[in-house]
């Protein structure tokens, strides 16, 4: 069965310091693949995506994450994270067989002065 | 704005009581979702509509019924509800599978 694992359930870091969020997936072909944002009672914000080509992808608010086919992992980097950072981030795939995404749980991010 | 609209954005009912879910898109796309939103789970695909049609439905309770009267809309009647029915329940849409979804701001669905 497909699934998506965020192994961190929080995270938190300094302001300034850089980030890194873990998505692993389990699905026999290579999916698209997402990453979602999503601040206390809002839905969710795209905030970059993989279909295929270069692996490292840039996103808004200065995101970026990295394919690694090898490794079934989509993982969501930030050099230097910002106060409005703090949310739930949560990665998506879809595994192109029919209109169905996988989410993970997310990952609550707590970002201290 | 992602252009997707859910109404209302909180609402508190009653076991006993029938409400609706409104959620509309102005992006054009063919394909809609319902997602219940529950905390420390994963988000739960509860219903996929493509071109009006519903293609999905998650094993969801009948007292959940969505409708889809164009591809646009999207609704989720709710009648008979119970406590752990309480939730962020999430609209999103997209173009046929390869795209991004979009998402509303979500209800805040609170069961009493």
């Amino acid at each position: 069965a497909q699934s998506v694992t965020q192994p961190d359930i929080h995270i938190t870091v300094s302001e300034g310091a850089s980030l890194e969020l873990r998505c692993n997936y389990s699905y026999g072909a290579t999916p698209y693949l997402f990453w979602y944002v999503q601040s206390p009672g809002q839905g969710l914000q795209l905030l970059l995506k993989y279909f295929s080509g270069d692996t490292l992808v840039q996103g808004i608010k200065g995101f970026e994450a990295e394919f690694k086919r090898s490794q079934s992992s989509f993982n969501l980097r930030k050099p230097s994270v910002h106060w409005s950072d703090a949310a739930e981030y949560f990665c998506a795939v879809d595994t192109l067989t029919g209109n169905q995404f996988y989410f993970g749980t997310g990952t609550s991010l707590t970002v201290i002065p | 704005e992602t252009g997707v609209t859910q109404t209302p954005r909180h609402l508190v009912m009653g076991m006993t009581n029938k409400k609706s879910l409104k959620c509309e898109q102005h992006l054009g796309h063919n394909a809609m979702y319902w997602y219940k939103q529950s905390a420390k789970k994963p988000l739960e695909l509860m219903f996929v509509y493509n071109f009006k049609e519903q293609t999905e439905n998650n094993s969801v309770p009948s007292r959940f019924s969505p409708e889809c009267p164009n591809s646009s809309h999207l609704f989720l009647h709710l009648h008979t509800l119970q406590p752990e029915d309480s939730a962020l329940y999430l609209c999103a849409s997209s173009q046929i599978t390869g795209a991004e979804a979009f998402f509303g701001q979500g209800t805040r669905l609170t069961v009493v």
